[in-house]
């Protein structure tokens, strides 16, 4: 059965970082491109980063391009997202997803519960 | 403003079929094929249709999924209480080079 777990949310002043982590289990990790979507309180999904199997093809939306990182370690069946200069806009449950490809852009299969991130002074 | 266009509501009645319209352009739509999304209260999003039409396992056929030019459709049909929920659209966009998703649709079974 395939499980994807988030961790790493919580509450960061403005300018901060956090780093999220997705342990995923019951797929092989590594044939798979890997995603992370946000939600923010009341609003619909907003795709946040992508990145394919071997982390050759790596894409961010414009809102977090050069603020976020993403990465994975397919050694260790895990994916991260490393966010620096946090906004209270960021604020957000975000959810790692797993594609039904290789290739970045395919749909997002299975989806973890999501971890909150709360930016607040 | 999302990139791509859903009615924020839609109702009906048990039993009834609705259909969740979804517009785009060429670089989304027009040229990547479309995905739906059912996100029931307090869970995460859940794929619902891929590939324009196609259900994976485990989906009910009252679900489905049609794509013309830029616009994208969902039909629910013999509608239970039980699909009641935000319903999202979804496609990659070539110029921006990313996935975009649309608004969402509340449904609701009256």
């Amino acid at each position: 059965e395939v499980e994807l777990v988030e961790s790493g949310g919580g509450l960061v002043k403005p300018g901060g970082s956090l780093r999220l982590s997705c342990v995923a289990s019951g797929f092989t990790f590594s044939s798979y491109s890997m995603n992370w979507v946000r939600q923010a309180p009341g609003k619909g999904p907003e795709w946040v980063s992508s990145i394919s199997s071997t982390s050759t093809y790596i894409y961010y939306a414009a809102s977090v391009k050069g603020r976020f990182t993403i990465s994975r370690d397919n050694a260790k069946n895990l994916l991260f997202l490393q966010m620096n200069s946090l906004r209270a806009e960021d604020t957000a449950i975000y959810y790692c997803a797993k594609a039904d490809a290789v290739v970045v852009g395919s749909n997002f299969d299975y989806w973890g519960q999501g971890t909150l991130v709360t930016v607040s002074s | 403003q999302s990139v791509l266009t859903q009615p924020p509501s839609a109702s009906g009645t048990p039993g009834q079929r609705v259909t969740i319209s979804c517009s785009g352009s060429s670089s989304n739509i027009g040229s990547n094929t479309v995905n739906w999304y059912q996100q029931l209260p307090g869970t995460a999003p859940k794929l619902l249709i891929y590939n324009n039409n196609q259900r994976p396992s485990g989906v009910p056929d009252r679900f489905s999924g049609s794509k013309s030019g830029t616009s994208a459709s969902l039909a629910i049909s013999g509608l239970r209480s039980e699909d009641e929920a935000d319903y999202y659209c979804a496609a990659w966009d070539d110029s921006l080079n990313g996935l975009v998703f649309g608004g969402g649709t509340k449904l609701t079974v009256l």
